[in-house]
């Protein structure tokens, strides 16, 4: 009963650095989605996928690039990390529309 | 563009007490309206939704009504327990927009005994 699962669960980095932020869903998902969650907005969404092969931009996607590798996984990459990046990021997936499905969530913390 | 907003947290209450959280929206088309709540440590679960006016949506004794005439989905329990504490999250999605998710800033309850 995973659902989805998100890799690493805490990560802290130095100001430029990069990473790659996994997610993998098991439900055959066509929708993919990254959020970020900072205190008092809400969650913002960065970029999302509707199918496989796609992305596109969300709200927020400066500084952040994505890769569909296939219909389970959607990564999320920071290619030089700042302090404004610092949130604690969601993977979501959906099928119906809107009703999505997230992930335990990464607390990144960039120093 | 669409936006949501929903009071401010924390909300704090004694176990049994009433909780309602109010949220309202704005949105170019014909909205689904959602709430969703995130357990400590974990990720965001969808707790109800109503697709069109006037529809009810209800889960776990928590109730929220549509209404478009007020552009309101206010989300309401009437005797609340110490495992709903939480933050919970109104939410929208409009088809023409791609049926993404609207959030508004979230609200966290905490529910003492």
């Amino acid at each position: 009963n995973a659902g989805v699962t998100q890799t690493p669960k805490f990560q802290v980095l130095k100001t430029g650095q990069s990473m790659t932020l996994q997610c993998a869903q098991d439900m055959n998902h066509n929708s993919m989605y990254w959020y970020r969650q900072d205190p008092g907005m809400g969650l913002r969404l960065i970029y999302y996928s509707a199918s496989e092969g796609t992305t596109d931009k969300g709200e927020v996607p400066n500084g952040y690039n994505v890769s569909r590798l296939n219909k389970r996984e959607f990564s999320l990459r920071l290619e030089s990390a700042a302090p404004s990046q610092t949130s604690v990021y969601f993977c979501a997936s959906s099928e119906r529309p809107a009703e999505a499905f997230f992930g335990q969530g990464t607390r990144l913390t960039v120093v | 563009g669409d936006s949501v907003t929903q009071m401010e947290g924390p909300v704090t209450l004694s176990e049994e007490a009433f909780l309602t959280i109010n949220c309202t929206y704005t949105a170019t088309g014909y909205p689904s309206l959602f709430w969703y709540v995130q357990y400590p440590g974990e990720g965001l679960q969808l707790l109800l939704k109503a697709t069109k006016a006037d529809d009810k949506g209800s889960n776990k004794g928590f109730e929220a009504t549509y209404r478009k005439e007020t552009t309101s989905f206010h989300l309401e329990k009437g005797s609340v327990q110490v495992s709903d504490s939480a933050v919970y999250f109104c939410a929208l999605s409009v088809k023409a927009a791609g049926n993404k998710l609207t959030f508004g800033g979230g609200t966290r309850v905490l529910v003492k005994p």
